[in-house]
């Protein structure tokens, strides 16, 4: 198994560009999630997904969509990118979402940078 | 408005010795506290946990303790190992009301385990 993957690892944006982040699970998760990590804050949540064709929005949703049309396939899309979305962003999945005793696995991470 | 919080950045212990990570938290409906471990490049792996209907938790050479009155926790390593040098992140989940389950980090603290 792969676990989570996320696509590119390292990206560079002008302010105004549009891109997508992948993030992929093998596992069979129904439960899949965006997190993004700035310094000296914790991880936050951005929009969620509780199985395929469903998504809602998290803690930090503004400027960020998503959609699920896979099990497998969560991608995070950043319409007109801002240097405030300067981040590392996470992708995570779990079996079902529903209870906190499902261990949620992340992914590597992918670093943008807004210019 | 940090519901998590881990006060010290970083940590230095010798290897051997025992490592001590704390964490306080503010929200009394967190039910169930998680500690994730993150090398530089990689993303966060789940650790320990401990649910609030206990106050300790063993894993091996992990140990969490809970005090629910005093809204704090923490991680007692022991013996410390230069393989556990690494970010500790405290988290809180809560089930969202879409379903799905949140995780709420602390800051992080930097773990350098010295020979």
């Amino acid at each position: 198994n792969a676990g989570v993957t996320q696509t590119p690892k390292f990206q560079v944006l002008k302010t105004g560009q549009s891109m997508t982040l992948q993030c992929a699970q093998d596992m069979n998760h129904e439960y899949m999630s965006w997190y993004r990590q700035d310094p000296g804050m914790g991880l936050r949540l951005i929009h969620y997904s509780v199985g395929a064709g469903i998504t809602d929005q998290g803690e930090v949703p503004n400027g960020y969509n998503v959609s699920r049309s896979t099990t497998e396939d969560f991608p995070l899309r950043l319409l007109s990118a801002a240097p405030s979305q300067t981040s590392v962003y996470f992708c995570a999945s779990s079996y079902s979402g529903l209870y906190p005793t499902d261990t949620q696995y992340f992914g590597p991470g992918t670093r943008l940078t807004v210019l | 408005d940090q519901q998590v919080k881990q006060n010290s950045p970083s940590l230095s212990v010798q290897e051997g010795r025992i490592s001590i990570l704390n964490c306080d938290y503010t929200n009394s409906m967190f039910d169930y506290f998680l500690w994730y471990k993150k090398y530089p490049a990689e993303g966060p792996t789940f650790l320990i946990s401990i649910s609030s209907i206990k106050d300790k938790n063993e894993d091996g050479r992990f140990t969490v303790f809970l005090n629910k009155s005093a809204k704090h926790l923490s991680l007692h390593i022991v013996p410390s190992q230069p393989g556990d040098s690494a970010v500790y992140f405290c988290a809180a989940s809560s089930i969202l009301t879409g379903g799905g389950n949140k995780l709420t980090f602390g800051t992080g603290t930097q773990l350098k385990v010295e020979l």
